[in-house]
């Protein structure tokens, strides 16, 4: 069974600072990971997916991860905050051929200090 | 703009009263999905089609039906709302090459 793990339900950091936001899954296959971004009172927005090419995928506003299967982890970070990063954070997985089954984990809220 | 249109944005249930929550896409998806919000949980998926026709359960499905009759539309039905499906709900569709495109969500009071 996919499930998946953010480390921290809360981060703050900086405007100009890097952040890291933590995500550890648990797959049976070979998996998809996803990194989604909420903003308040609004949809999902798909930052980035890794399917098995290369491990470290850039993906939009200047965020990566990096898949690295011994550590079953797939972290989301950016060089340098910004204001409008003020948002949560959704780490997912799937293992269906199809994708058609995604576990989310729970969200970690990011705080940009000015 | 294409994407994944749902209605109500809003909407005030009392308990055991019925409702159709709507689901549109137009980017011809084979995928479609129905998620549900709550605090602290992340999104849990409620149902999901492969195409039309094709609908199958995901890990909360309990109180919910759904029916894909046709590749655009995949409505969510409330049989009879109870307070604990209180919650924000998702509709989202991909065509499996990229990531799933969800909707703005529809936020559920049951009183």
């Amino acid at each position: 069974a996919q499930s998946v793990t953010q480390l921290d339900s809360h981060v703050s950091v900086s405007e100009g600072t890097p952040v890291l936001l933590r995500c550890n899954y648990s797959s049976s296959y070979s998996p998809s990971l996803f990194w989604y971004v909420q903003h308040p009172n609004k949809g999902l927005q798909l930052l980035l997916k890794y399917t098995s090419a290369a491990t470290l995928v850039k993906g939009i506003n200047g965020f990566e991860a990096e898949f690295k299967k011994s550590e079953t982890s797939f972290h989301l970070t950016k060089p340098s905050a910004h204001m409008s990063d003020a948002a949560e954070y959704f780490c997912v997985v799937s293992e269906s051929f199809g994708n058609e089954k995604l576990t989310f984990g729970t969200g970690t809220r990011l705080t940009i200090i000015p | 703009n294409a994407g994944v249109t749902q209605t109500p944005k809003f909407q005030v249930l009392k308990t055991g009263q019925s409702m159709t929550l709507q689901c549109a896409q137009d980017m011809n998806h084979e995928y479609m999905s129905w998620y549900r919000q709550d605090p602290g949980m992340g999104l849990r998926l409620i149902h999901y089609s492969v195409g039309a026709g094709i609908t199958d359960q995901g890990e909360v499905p309990n109180g919910y039906n759904v029916s894909r009759s046709t590749t655009e539309d995949f409505p969510l039905r409330l049989l009879s709302a109870a307070p604990s499906q209180t919650s924000v709900y998702f509709c989202a569709s991909t065509n499996r090459v990229n990531g799933y495109t969800f909707g703005s969500g529809t936020r559920l009071t049951v009183v």
